[in-house]
């Protein structure tokens, strides 16, 4: 079974310029995260999905990300116009739902220049 | 908010042997998991231990749950070197955000 895919692995952007993120959640998960990592922290949640719903997004800078999950599958995330601040490791997770455990994927290396 | 929060915050030991980590957390949970991550890479989920549990095994992992001190234990028996790599700890809060603390890294010395 594939697992979590998220692209792309790796970003380099200068400031102020927009940025996508993009998730595939492992087949028939319902619930869906989005979580910002920096370097030596654990994972903060940004977002999460039940279906295409967003049920918890009041980590999500709203003046800058957005995110977006059509029908209840893919997800993308969004910074426009990214800042210095915003490098980090853009994580995605699914779970079958909130109370299972939740699979990762690889990330995306988010580097602003 | 934090939740969850491991200790140590580093941990070396040698080839052979057990390395234990802790979690506390601070409101009432239903299910506390635990992670792992290699450096540069994604997190890879261990073990899930819910309210109603005081032990899970799994290969060479065991977890407990104590939910009257609110604090969790994980146990790596047999250290490899391929062990080295950071511990997370994830229990969702009140709003049922599934929040991460900040890990210990281990690192196992050949």
């Amino acid at each position: 079974e594939a697992g979590v895919v998220q692209s792309p692995r790796y970003k380099i952007i200068e400031k102020k310029q927009p940025v996508a993120f993009w998730c595939n959640p492992i087949s028939g998960h319902n619930t869906l995260y989005w979580y910002r990592q920096n370097l030596g922290q654990g994972p903060e949640l940004l977002i999460r999905y039940e279906n295409e719903e967003a049920v918890d997004d009041s980590q999500l800078p709203k003046d800058r990300f957005s995110a977006e999950r059509l029908k209840g599958v893919d997800s993308t995330l969004k910074i426009q116009p990214a800042e210095l601040g915003d490098s980090a490791v853009y994580l995605c997770a699914s779970s079958f739902d909130r109370n299972t455990e939740a699979f990762f994927g690889q990330g995306t290396r988010l580097t602003v220049v | 908010s934090q939740q969850g929060e491991e200790d140590p915050q580093a941990l070396s030991i040698q080839e052979g042997e057990n390395a234990t980590m802790n979690c506390s957390y601070k409101t009432s949970i239903n299910n506390l998991q635990w992670y792992r991550q290699n450096s540069g890479r994604g997190l890879v989920h261990l073990i899930l231990i819910r309210s109603n549990e005081r032990e899970k095994h799994s290969g060479r992992l065991r977890v407990t749950l104590d939910t009257s001190k609110k604090s969790s234990s994980l146990l790596i028996t047999a250290s490899r070197a391929a062990d080295t790599a950071s511990y997370f700890c994830a229990t969702p809060n009140r709003d049922d955000k599934i929040i991460f603390g900040k890990g210990t890294r281990l690192h196992i010395l050949p």
